[in-house]
C-alpha cells in the first residue's frame, strides 16, 4: 500500500522567504508528526496532530514556524521568513492511534 | 537528556550476524524499547520494539537483559542493504506518549 508521501523531495529558498512543505499520510492514519533533521543527528521532534488537532507544538523552534493539517488528512508545515539555520531535512511521519510511527523520504531545506 | 545510549559506529561482515547494544539503565516499568533505522536519504523505518521478552520478526531479533537495563538487536545474516544508522529508542507504547526522541544512533556498515 501506499506509505507517506512528502513534497517537495527539495527545495532551495533564499533567505528570507517563506515555504510550505506537505505531508500526505497513510491513509487512515490518527496521529501525524513533523520532525526536523539537520546534518549528522538524529531528527528532532517538532510537533504532533491528532486529526486536525495540533496538541503539541514544543518543538517549533520559532514563532516562524507553522504547522496545520486542517480536514485532518493532508500536513502542511510552513516557515516563514526562512534562515541558513532552518537548512534540515523536514521529516513526516503517520501512525494510527497506539502503533509505530511511519515516516516518509522527507524533504530536504537548503537556504541560501 | 539522552535515556540511551549506544557506540557511535560499528563494522559487520555480510553474511554474519550484526549484534547492536544499547544501554538504558534508566528505563521505566512502563517504557519500551524501539529500534528504527535509517537508511541513507531515506525516512527511519521501524525494525522492532519490547518491553522485556525477546522478541522476534522478519527483520531482526531483540534480546531485553532481565534487569531491562539493557538490550541488543540482533541482524542474524547482515546484508549491505542493511547499511544505515540505528537508532534505540525507550518509550511508553500508549495513546499519550507519542514523540520518538532519536539520539545519535548507531551507524553501522556492512562490508562484503
Amino acid at each position: 500500500g501506499a506509505g507517506v508521501s512528502q513534497s517537495p523531495r527539495y527545495k532551495v529558498a533564499k533567505r528570507g522567504q517563506d515555504v510550505a512543505l506537505r505531508c500526505d499520510p497513510i491513509s487512515g492514519h490518527v496521529s501525524l508528526f513533523w520532525y526536523q533533521q539537520a546534518l549528522g543527528q538524529g531528527p528532532e521532534f517538532l510537533t504532533y496532530f491528532q486529526n486536525e488537532a495540533q496538541l503539541d507544538k514544543s518543538g517549533l523552534p520559532s514563532d516562524r514556524f507553522f504547522a496545520e493539517r486542517p480536514e485532518g488528512s493532508v500536513s502542511t508545515l510552513k516557515i516563514q521568513r526562512t534562515q541558513q539555520e532552518d537548512s534540515a531535512v523536514y521529516l513526516c511521519a503517520s501512525s494510527s492511534a497506539v502503533g509505530e510511527q511511519y515516516f516518509g523520504p522527507g524533504t530536504r531545506l537548503t537556504v541560501t | 537528556d539522552a535515556k540511551t545510549t549506544q557506540p557511535p559506529s560499528m563494522d559487520c561482515a555480510e553474511g554474519r550476524a550484526a549484534n547492536l547494544p544499547c544501554n538504558h539503565s534508566t528505563i521505566s516499568g512502563n517504557e519500551y524499547v524501539y529500534w528504527y533505522r535509517q537508511i541513507h536519504s531515506q525516512g527511519p523505518q521501524y525494525i522492532i520494539h519490547g518491553l522485556k521478552n525477546n522478541e522476534t520478526n522478519e527483520m531482526a531479533s531483540l534480546i531485553i537483559t532481565e534487569d531491562r537495563k539493557s538490550s541488543t538487536l540482533i541482524l542474524p545474516h547482515a546484508t549491505l542493504r542493511d547499511t544505515a544508522v540505528y537508532y534505540c529508542i525507550v518509550r511508553v507504547a500508549g495513546y499519550n506518549d507519542y514523540k520518538l526522541s532519536f539520539g545519535a544512533g548507531t551507524t553501522v556498515t556492512v562490508r562484503a
